[in-house]
């Protein structure tokens, strides 16, 4: 079965640290792969996807994302975080075509100290 | 560009009664719309697909009865909780996705709902 897995559900980091939110996928082909920012009461905000080609994907607010086929991984960083970035996270799959659904993660609660 | 709006952002209704909640796409015709529901500090699940024209289809588990949506047009999807009862309280949020078979949506703000 296809499936979306973000292995932390919380994770803090002090402000001006470097993020790292690991995502896992199990799906028979590479699928579309996005990650997505939700603050509290808010709906989900598109931080970036990756398709095919370069397996760096830069997204917005700072944040990247690498594609790595042999892990089955898309893992999101950013390299120093900010206070407005303590956020929950999701990372989806897409298995591409009109009849798929998006799947999402379980979802990391990111908590920024100062 | 890629606004989808959702309304109201927030409701609260006593047990019994039926609440809409509007979804709409703002600039750009989406020919399918996605619900979805949030319990706390959970992840998004898919309710059901909602096609312009036709009939939703549900995922399992889904009550159809219980949660009517409507795609009447291109731009406007419609979910309504009927006999809502306390359990049915949670965040919904839709998204919609432009053109045919595209694989990305865009996802409206959601809508908390109360029920007492």
């Amino acid at each position: 079965a296809q499936s979306v897995t973000q292995p932390d559900i919380h994770i803090t980091v002090s402000e001006g640290a470097s993020l790292e939110l690991r995502c896992n996928y199990s799906y028979g082909a590479t699928p579309y792969l996005f990650w997505y920012v939700q603050s509290p009461g808010q709906g989900l905000q598109l931080l970036l996807k990756y398709f095919s080609g370069d397996t760096l994907v830069q997204g917005i607010k700072g944040f990247e994302a690498e594609f790595k086929r042999s892990q089955s991984s898309f893992n999101l960083r950013k390299p120093s975080v900010h206070w407005s970035d303590a956020a929950e996270y999701f990372c989806a799959a897409h298995g591409g075509g009109g009849g798929n659904k998006l799947t999402f993660g379980t979802g990391t609660q990111l908590k920024v100290e100062l | 560009g890629a606004v989808v709006s959702q309304h109201p952002s927030r409701v609260i209704c006593k047990s019994g009664t039926s609440v809409k909640i509007e979804c709409r796409s703002l600039d750009f015709q989406a020919t399918t719309m996605f619900w979805y529901r949030q319990f706390p500090k959970q992840s998004l699940m898919l309710m059901a697909t909602s096609n312009e024209g036709s009939k939703a289809t549900y995922e399992q588990g889904v009550e159809k009865d219980k949660f009517l949506i409507n795609h009447a047009s291109l731009t406007l999807s419609t979910l309504t909780v009927t006999s809502a009862h306390p359990e049915d309280s949670s965040f919904y949020i839709c998204s919609a996705r432009p053109g045919l078979a595209g694989t990305e949506q865009f996802f409206g703000p959601g809508t908390r709902l109360t029920v007492l």
